[in-house]
């Protein structure tokens, strides 16, 4: 049973560049989260797809934009990049159809901004 | 301020000691509580739940004090193994949103 994916494993980009990142959820997930972690501290809730629609979005701009498919996977995509953006990027799947509520995360992407 | 708050530590204690990480959160709509544990340069995993009656697994201990907003972990007879970094995580029951306090480092010595 494969856990949640994500890819790539690390990227590096220069400023004002756009990024996408990608996630396939565990096998039987619906719901995908994507969360960003600055070295040094806890994760933040960038927002949440379900049903191919963002669900809840955290205190992010909205140079920061998603995307559900019908398979479930996700992207991620972050415009007009700046340095601060770099972090580790998490992605988490759950089952809300299913009321699995509980969040399995990948290994993440990390993104370095120069 | 904060929504979940951590010492962030590093706590280094010797391996078959006994440690406590406490965590507070100010937003009283939070009805869901957890310990994750993330390991260096790898993805938090979901070490326990929190339930209001306190619970155990094993050698962690974990309790809650609605009144206070106040969650803590206890280890017992830490192991090398147990080095990582304790994530305390808050759930408010319109969502699934989770909201991390900034983590703990525990640091286990032989």
């Amino acid at each position: 049973d494969a856990g949640v994916t994500q890819s790539p494993t690390h990227l590096i980009k220069t400023r004002g560049q756009q990024v996408t990142l990608r996630c396939s959820p565990k096998s039987g997930h619906d719901t995908v989260s994507w969360y960003q972690q600055a070295l040094g501290q806890g994760p933040q809730f960038i927002f949440q797809y379900y049903e191919e629609e963002e669900r809840q979005r955290g205190n992010f701009p909205d140079r920061f934009s998603g995307h559900q498919f019908p398979n479930y996977s996700s992207e991620l995509n972050v415009n007009a990049l700046l340095l601060g953006d770099s972090a580790l990027y998490l992605c988490a799947s759950s089952s809300l159809s299913g009321g699995l509520y509980e969040q399995y995360f990948g290994p993440g992407t990390r993104l370095t901004v120069t | 301020r904060k929504e979940v708050e951590q010492d962030p530590g590093p706590f280094n204690v010797p391996e078959g000691a006994t440690v406590a990480f406490n965590c507070t959160y100010s937003n009283s709509a939070s009805q869901s509580f957890f310990w994750y544990r993330q390991d260096c340069r790898k993805e938090p995993k979901l070490l326990m739940s929190v339930y209001s009656s306190g619970n155990e697994d094993g050698r962690f201990t974990a309790q809650l004090n609605r009144a206070s907003q106040y969650i803590s972990l206890l280890i017992r007879d830490s192991k090398l193994s147990d080095s990582a970094t304790y994530l305390c995580v808050v759930k408010r029951n319109a969502g699934n949103m989770l909201t991390f306090g900034g983590g703990t480092r525990l640091m286990v010595k032989p």
